[in-house]
């Protein structure tokens, strides 16, 4: 059974240009997780999505920045017009249900970005 | 606010000896803890999850510990070896489906 698989490990980007990450879940985990790591700090939460549905984007930074996760194929994170501050390792997680049922949020090795 | 706290930030300790990573948080209200590991440039490895129901777990050299009432967790780990350096990071769960995660304590065992 793969785990949470991301791509591209890593993507460079210019100023003003578009990124797009990409995170398959676990086999037969319906939730997914996408956190951000800058560096020298810790990961934090920027969205929660289940099967078509953005469940939780609080973490998300209102501009630039979107998520999806369509009936068939990987969950995407998009970031438009990218900035110098987006540079960081974003994370990918999965689950197969909710936490409060205390299943694992497994990780991805994560997808580095570097703005040039 | 939820917050998570790892203190120290770096611990260096020579090969052989026992040591323990701490993890607090200002929430007792929790799901779960969970510890992961993660090596330079790499992504997450989940070590151990505890419930909120429960006191701790162990795998392996790993053992680790939960007191909600204090708001406290530590990993144990025994008879420390030099691949055991990495960041190791403490995450829980306040029961809004997004992990809050501490800023790590970066473990270097000396051979």
């Amino acid at each position: 059974n793969a785990g949470v698989m991301q791509n591209p490990r890593h993507l460079v980007r210019r100023r003003g240009q578009e990124a797009r990450l990409r995170c398959s879940p676990m086999k037969g985990h319906s939730h997914v997780y996408w956190y951000r790591q800058l560096p020298e700090e810790g990961l934090k939460f920027m969205v929660y999505l289940q099967k078509e549905n953005i469940i939780d984007e609080s973490g998300m930074p209102k501009e630039r920045f979107s998520a999806e996760f369509p009936k068939e194929g990987p969950s995407i994170l998009r970031i438009q017009q990218v900035v110098r501050g987006d540079s960081a390792a974003y994370f990918c997680a999965s689950s197969p249900s909710t936490g409060n049922n205390n299943q694992p949020q497994h990780f991805g090795d994560g997808t580095r970005l570097s703005i040039l | 606010k939820q917050e998570v706290t790892q203190i120290p930030a770096a611990l260096s300790v020579p090969e052989g000896e026992n040591l323990v990573l701490n993890c607090s948080f200002t929430d007792s209200a929790i799901y779960n803890l969970q510890w992961f590991r993660q090596d330079p440039g790499k992504g997450l490895t989940s070590l151990l999850l505890i419930q909120s129901s429960q006191r701790e777990q162990t795998s392996g050299r790993l053992n680790a510990s939960l007191d909600k009432s204090s708001g406290r967790s530590t990993l144990y780990i025994a008879a420390s070896q030099p691949g055991d350096s990495a960041t190791y990071l403490c995450a829980v769960l306040f029961g809004n489906e997004k992990l809050t995660f501490g800023t790590g304590t970066r473990l270097t065992i000396i051979p």
